[in-house]
């Protein structure tokens, strides 16, 4: 069954420094989005992604971060100026369809700011 | 403004024995309502969903879930846990044409021999 693969799985930067996380859609799939889990908390919507746009985004979602789809296959997530709150698990997701249908979801990327 | 609630934090419940996950949201229209399951260092694993039509809907695993608009609720069900059913649950909506979802808090639930 196709999935939604996300790298690296674990990701250590330094306070300030600039982070890039990766993930790569199923590849039929046009919408795209990440959502951020703080340790013990729930899950938070960051950002849609569709017709290479951002289509709905948070109030988590400032200038700080950004997305991209470079090319056919990934769709990126970068943090420009980390802070130690942004410590959080980030997944990724994509769907065929949008409009509520079903997300399939990466295994996530642990990101740790020290 | 939708919201999900999950009422129970953390449920232990006995292996071979029944499980049921509790679920309200808000919304003002029919949602779409997803039931996602957790394992420890993994990502979110869609258990079933519910869009329209039977209110009752099964997934996998062995799971269900019941869609009651009365009483804004989409409880999960297990009649018979496994060890391996030890995760943490998280209902979600989906209400907006571009597919944002609101996760619940989650429950975590443990199985015990």
């Amino acid at each position: 069954e196709p999935e939604v693969t996300q790298t690296p799985s674990h990701q250590v930067t330094q306070m300030g420094q600039e982070v890039i996380l990766r993930c790569v859609p199923i590849s039929n799939h046009l919408y795209f989005y990440w959502y951020r889990q703080i340790l013990g908390q729930k899950v938070e919507f960051l950002v849609s992604f569709y017709n290479n746009e951002i289509s709905e985004k948070s109030e988590i979602f400032d200038d700080q971060f950004s997305v991209e789809r470079p090319d056919g296959s990934n769709f990126t997530l970068k943090i420009r100026s980390t802070k130690l709150e942004d410590s959080a698990m980030y997944f990724c997701a994509s769907s065929d369809t949008g409009g509520g249908q079903p997300q399939h979801f990466g295994d996530g990327t642990r990101l740790s700011i020290l | 403004a939708q919201s999900v609630t999950q009422p129970d934090i953390h449920i232990t419940v006995s292996e071979g024995a029944s499980l049921e996950l509790r679920c309200n949201y808000s919304y003002g229209a029919t949602p779409y309502l997803f039931w996602y399951v957790q394992s420890p260092g993994q990502g979110l694993q869609l258990l079933l969903k519910y869009f329209s039509g039977d209110t009752l809907v099964q997934g996998i695993k062995g799971f269900e879930a019941e869609f009651k608009r009365s009483q804004s609720s989409f409880n999960l069900r297990k009649p018979s846990v496994h060890w391996s059913d030890a995760a943490e649950y998280f209902c979600a909506v989906g209400a907006d044409s571009w597919g944002k979802f609101q996760f619940g808090a989650g429950t975590q639930v443990v199985v015990t021999p």
